[in-house]
């Protein structure tokens, strides 16, 4: 069976950094084809895609918050970390992972998703 | 970045109406287009990937279609069950996008 955590703050001040850690079980990211994404979702709002990791380390961002995000993946932990930089409160919101299957060139989707965290920047 | 647009923004049904919902992407994406439910308070579940795929465990008066820019997903028999919001996706490129949803409504 496969599952997602996200952990993380649930309050943090504007201007600081967030960390949020996707823990997962049931796959690989070692695995040919496994990626982690991150998702977030402000209230009344269609999610909003913000980066993803792959199983060969490659790394994907958002076009518009590029240069406030890193991700990485802790395959011994089976962990995945967001950082996104200078928060404000715009960036309010629940914060998803997910995984998504890439297999014989054939995209599977956001098939698994955590059940989300939320965040609030407040000061 | 490729935008994604879904038509109509909500509708009124009834159990037992036949669904449709519209999404467009702004260029080409061959059948790269998933669509996932959502009910308030939950993470989006999918429903369909690659177009036309049905996810394990999603019930088959579900059905999606289309290729290219035009893209359906298609209810054939709306149950209470399935009033939420749609959200229909492009994985033909990062960044991925998201339509602004389709809220469906009991009439």
């Amino acid at each position: 069976q496969v599952t997602l955590r996200e952990s993380g703050p649930a309050l943090v001040k504007p201007t600081q950094t967030l960390t949020l850690t996707c823990t997962f079980s049931g796959f690989s990211l070692t695995t040919s084809g496994m990626c982690v994404s991150w998702i977030r979702q402000a209230p009344g709002k269609a999610p909003e895609w913000l980066a993803r990791i792959d199983w060969d380390d490659d790394e994907y961002y958002s076009t518009s918050l590029k240069t406030r995000l890193t991700i990485s993946k802790d395959t011994s932990k089976n962990q995945v970390v967001l950082t996104m930089t200078n928060m404000d409160p715009v960036d309010t919101a629940t914060y998803y992972c997910a995984r998504r299957k890439w297999l014989d060139s054939r995209d599977y989707g956001l098939d698994v998703w955590g059940q989300g965290t939320t965040v609030t920047v407040s000061s | 970045d490729i935008q994604m647009t879904q038509s109509p923004s909500s509708l009124s049904a009834s159990v037992g109406d036949r669904v449709t919902i519209t999404c467009r992407a702004s260029r080409a994406i061959s059948s790269y287009l998933n669509w996932y439910q959502q009910k308030p308070g939950k993470a989006p579940k999918l429903l369909i990937y690659a177009a036309s795929s049905l996810q394990s465990g999603v019930p088959s008066r579900f059905s999606g279609s289309g290729s290219g820019t035009d893209f359906t997903l298609t209810i054939s028999s709306l149950q209470p069950e399935d009033f939420a919001t749609y959200y229909c996706q492009q994985s033909y490129s990062t960044p991925r996008t998201f339509g602004q949803g389709t809220k469906v409504e009991i009439k």
